[in-house]
């Protein structure tokens, strides 16, 4: 969906480096999420943020952070990048509504490999 | 607690045959359910979602999912598949209401279409 995106789309990096993956969307919505994405094992929740003042951790949030730098920005970065953190990262938005029934859109992924 | 089965990690369907691709879901809620493709090196897009209304969901490239409560199901289905058809996708249960909106996603099914 381009009107989430995600840069950079590919990143190769060394054990030990710092790296940010960044998100930016269009869409006006509130909530922001980051996924990492390992093969057979579907997406998985590493953080999310329902507005720039609220962050929240997801199911595997260790060796993570995150940042809300405003509405439609939200940043992850790896600190010291681990091998085992080799994946494909989503952001993805989305507008609560009535009941909680709301649909999460995606960018479109950045696939990092750390060596 | 929540989760959701795919319950085939590949299909393979030739052009113009029926395609089917099986879903169970545990919820303590009452769920939302969604169905998302994943094209190759492309990011994930919905195909349809229930939540609530309806049983039966029409969504887009004429794909369409039913709601089984009594089977805890929610197959999706396409009466005849095109090589276009051919990516990865994933069955995923969200609970409604509350604050929370997470999103749990299956493991994945890749349908393959030959000619």
């Amino acid at each position: 969906d381009a009107d989430v995106t995600q840069t950079p789309r590919n990143r190769i990096t060394k054990t030990g480096k710092r790296i940010m993956l960044e998100c930016s969307q269009t869409k006006g919505h509130d909530r922001m999420y980051w996924y990492r994405q390992d093969p057979g094992l579907g997406l998985r929740l590493i953080y999310y943020s329902f507005d720039v003042k609220d962050i929240n951790k997801g199911e595997i949030s260790d060796g993570y952070s995150v940042s809300r730098q405003a509405q439609a920005k939200f940043s992850l970065s790896l600190e010291s990048a681990i091998p085992n953190q080799t994946a494909l990262y989503f952001c993805a938005t989305s507008d609560p509504s009535a009941g909680g029934r709301e649909t999460q859109y995606f960018g479109p992924g950045t696939r990092l490999l750390v060596l | 607690a929540q989760s959701v089965t795919q319950l085939d990690s590949h299909v393979s369907v030739s052009e113009g045959t029926p395609v089917l691709l099986r879903c169970n879901y545990s919820s303590s809620y009452s769920p939302s359910l969604f169905w998302y493709v994943q094209h190759p090196n492309k990011g994930l897009q919905l195909l349809l979602k229930y939540t609530s209304a309806a049983t039966l969901v029409k969504g887009i490239n004429g794909f369409e999912a039913e709601f089984k409560k009594s089977e805890t199901s929610f197959h999706l289905t396409k009466p005849s598949a095109h090589m276009s058809d051919a990516a990865e996708y994933f069955c995923v249960v969200s609970r409604a209401g509350g604050t929370a909106s997470k999103l749990t996603f299956g493991t994945g099914t890749r349908l393959q279409v030959t000619l």
